[in-house]
Parts: structure tokens; C-alpha cells; sequence
């Protein structure tokens, strides 16, 4: 697609319940990377994509965060057990990785409340 | 020590002045930097990459300084769609993919 694509732009859900996010990124861009971001602070590495693996998930806050991208392109970032500490803006990112600097794109992000 | 440190500000200054934001970086072998823009709840988006000699782009200047491992953003001429936040990031590897680390952002707001 033209740009990154996330859904949903906004879930509220409750405590303990299980959340998908799901991100499209921009057609072609190898590298996919997902952040959280809370009020006041700036964009938080969660874990990136390098086509289908995982290159670097060290980001993640504990095992009840998980992400894939089975076919290279779509990625879910799934949220079990949610507590209200996890609500923030979820954002993906992709870039093209070739010549001259790796430039992120970024969605507009999925806001997630947990009540 | 955090990867990236911003002052966060929040800056107002009136139309028509400068304004300078610097964001340093802990670790030396950081390669990339850029500075986003991002507007009250949208998202991050790029305003300019730096570069080594450093870059400008209209009434936006950015400088790197490897010695002291910061970066720097000038605004010129201030305008009042420039009020934003300014979010540096640094990479340490260009054209692998490694993680971006951004800063928590600087608070601009023009004041007409």
C-alpha cells in the first residue's frame, strides 16, 4: 500500500483479555519494526522484522507481548494477559533496506486502553 | 544510561525567532541519525536525516557532533506550524535494519 497501514486505531478491553494488533507495511520494505509509545515519553523499541524473523526482540516487556510476520509482509502483535499498565500507542514501522540511510515509516499507530 | 536524551522542554518561543534542540547519544558506534517530527496525537514523521557535514533543509538546519556525541536542530524564522514535538533517533548500523532509538521528544510551541 501507499503508506503503513495499523488495525485497529483504537481497542479498549479489559483487564486479563487478549489483544491482536495488526500491522501492513509499506509494499516491498523488508524491515518491520513495532514500538509502544506512553503519553510524555518518545517511541519504545519493541521488536523488529527482518523479512520473516524476528532480528531483534529484546525490546519486548515479557512474555506476554509476541509478534509475527509469517509471510514477510503483515505482522500481529498479540498482547495476552493485558494489564492497564500495557494501555499506550502501539506503532509500526517499515523501511527498504538498500542503498543510502534506513529511513522508518511510520503508521498512525493503534491506541489501546486497558480498562 | 538511556540510548538517547532530550531535553523535553517544553520550548515557546515567538514567531519569527530561532530555535536550537540538541539530543545527545550514549553509544559511540551509533551510525545514523534523524530527526521526527510529531504532531498532538499522529504519528512520528521524518523531517530530516544528518548527516556528517551536516544539512539543511529551508529554515532547518541539523549538525552532528561525533566528538561529543550529540545532534543538533535549528529552526529559523519560526512559524507557527512548526509547534511540535522533535523526537531525535539514532541507529548503529545503516542499511541492516538494526533498532532505532529515539528520544523522548522536545516540546516546541510558536507563540503568535
Amino acid at each position: 500500500g501507499a503508506g503503513v497501514s495499523q488495525t485497529p486505531s483504537n481497542k479498549v478491553t479489559e483487564k486479563g483479555k487478549y489483544v491482536e494488533l495488526r500491522c501492513d507495511p509499506i509494499s516491498g520494505h523488508t524491515a518491520l519494526y513495532w514500538y509502544r509509545q506512553s503519553l510524555g515519553q518518545g517511541p519504545e523499541f519493541l521488536i523488529y522484522f527482518q523479512g520473516t524473523g524476528a532480528a531483534d526482540d529484546s525490546g519486548l516487556p515479557n512474555d506476554r507481548f509476541f509478534a509475527v510476520r509469517p509471510e514477510g509482509s503483515v505482522s500481529t502483535l498479540k498482547i495476552q494477559r493485558t494489564e492497564r499498565g500495557d494501555s499506550a500507542v502501539y506503532l509500526c514501522a517499515s523501511s527498504f533496506l538498500g542503498s543510502g540511510a534506513n529511513v522508518l515509516t511510520f503508521g498512525a499507530g493503534s491506541r489501546l486502553t486497558v480498562l | 544510561r538511556k540510548e538517547v536524551e532530550q531535553d523535553p522542554g517544553p520550548f515557546n518561543v515567538p514567531e519569527g525567532a530561532t530555535v536550537a534542540f540538541n539530543c545527545t547519544y550514549s553509544n559511540s558506534a551509533s551510525q545514523s541519525f534523524f530527526w521526527y517530527r510529531q504532531d498532538c496525537r499522529k504519528e512520528p514523521k521524518l523531517l530530516m536525516s544528518v548527516y556528517s557535514s551536516g544539512n539543511e533543509d529551508g529554515r532547518f538546519t541539523a549538525q552532528l557532533n561525533r566528538a561529543s556525541q550529540y545532534i543538533s536542530l535549528l529552526i529559523r524564522d519560526s512559524k507557527l506550524s512548526d509547534s511540535a514535538t522533535y523526537l531525535c533517533a539514532v541507529t548503529r548500523h545503516p542499511n541492516t535494519g538494526n533498532q532505532f532509538y529515539f528520544g523522548t521528544g522536545t516540546s516546541l510551541t510558536v507563540i503568535p
